[in-house]
């Protein structure tokens, strides 16, 4: 069955660039959405279909999908970022909603 | 302001069943597919299901075929999820999402706060 990986942890300088990878074959043939679960909180869209971010989401939220990796990247970490950080994508030739283990990112 | 609100959860014993509710407003509900979304404790997230707008599709994960069953009902605005055959490994908190398409899956643009269910003798 189809599978995302992601690193289980980044951590980032305030300030500076995250880049958070999803990996899955052939993944550019997929939609792939972001969610942002902060501690105790439940998740929330951030980015979808690979890099359309929703109006309430900061400019500092991007995406991009290409090949067999999708990429969340967020400029300018700020401490309010970190948290946990998941990939999603639905395969329609099994009809199944896969995640990705998720990133835990820490901002220093 | 679209809004789900869970209900349900509860400590039940392995083998027992259980259902989870999810009242919703703020939005047309029959027009979006809505998901079953769970996360064991210290876990990540993990797809359970999801159910067309007029709930005429569903769509089951491997680990909850056949044990649990989604179903809506629109005129009350509320989803469902019968959860029988519980194991111990159903423990999690279960959120509830609406998802941005109608027919089949796409992204879940709004969640719950979710409701814990623990399964232990």
């Amino acid at each position: 069955s189809y599978a995302l990986t992601q690193a289980p942890s980044l951590s980032v300088a305030p300030g500076q660039a995250a880049r958070i990878t999803c990996g899955g074959d052939n993944l550019e043939t997929y939609s792939v959405h972001w969610y942002q679960q902060r501690p105790g909180q439940a998740p929330v869209v951030v980015i979808y279909d690979d890099s359309h971010r929703p109006s309430r989401i900061p400019e500092r939220f991007s995406g991009s999908n290409s090949g067999n990796a999708a990429t969340l990247t967020i400029s300018r970490v700020e401490a309010g970022d970190e948290a946990d950080y998941y990939c999603h994508v639905w395969d329609r030739d099994t009809n199944r909603g896969i995640f990705g283990g998720g990133t835990k990112l820490t901002v220093l | 302001e679209e809004q789900l609100l869970e209900s349900g959860g509860d400590l039940v014993q392995p083998g027992g069943s259980l259902r989870l509710s999810c009242l919703v407003s703020g939005f047309t509900f029959d027009s979006f597919c809505m998901s079953w979304v769970r996360q064991a404790p210290g876990k990540g997230l993990e797809w359970v299901s999801s159910i067309s707008g007029t709930g005429s599709t569903t769509y089951y994960g491997d680990s909850v075929k056949g044990r649990f069953t989604i179903a809506r009902d629109n005129s009350k605005n509320t989803l469902y999820l019968q959860m029988d055959s519980l194991r111990a490994d159903d423990t999690a908190v279960y959120y509830c999402a609406k998802d941005r398409a109608n027919v089949d899956p796409y992204y879940l643009d709004v969640w719950g706060q979710g409701t814990l269910v623990a399964v232990s003798s």
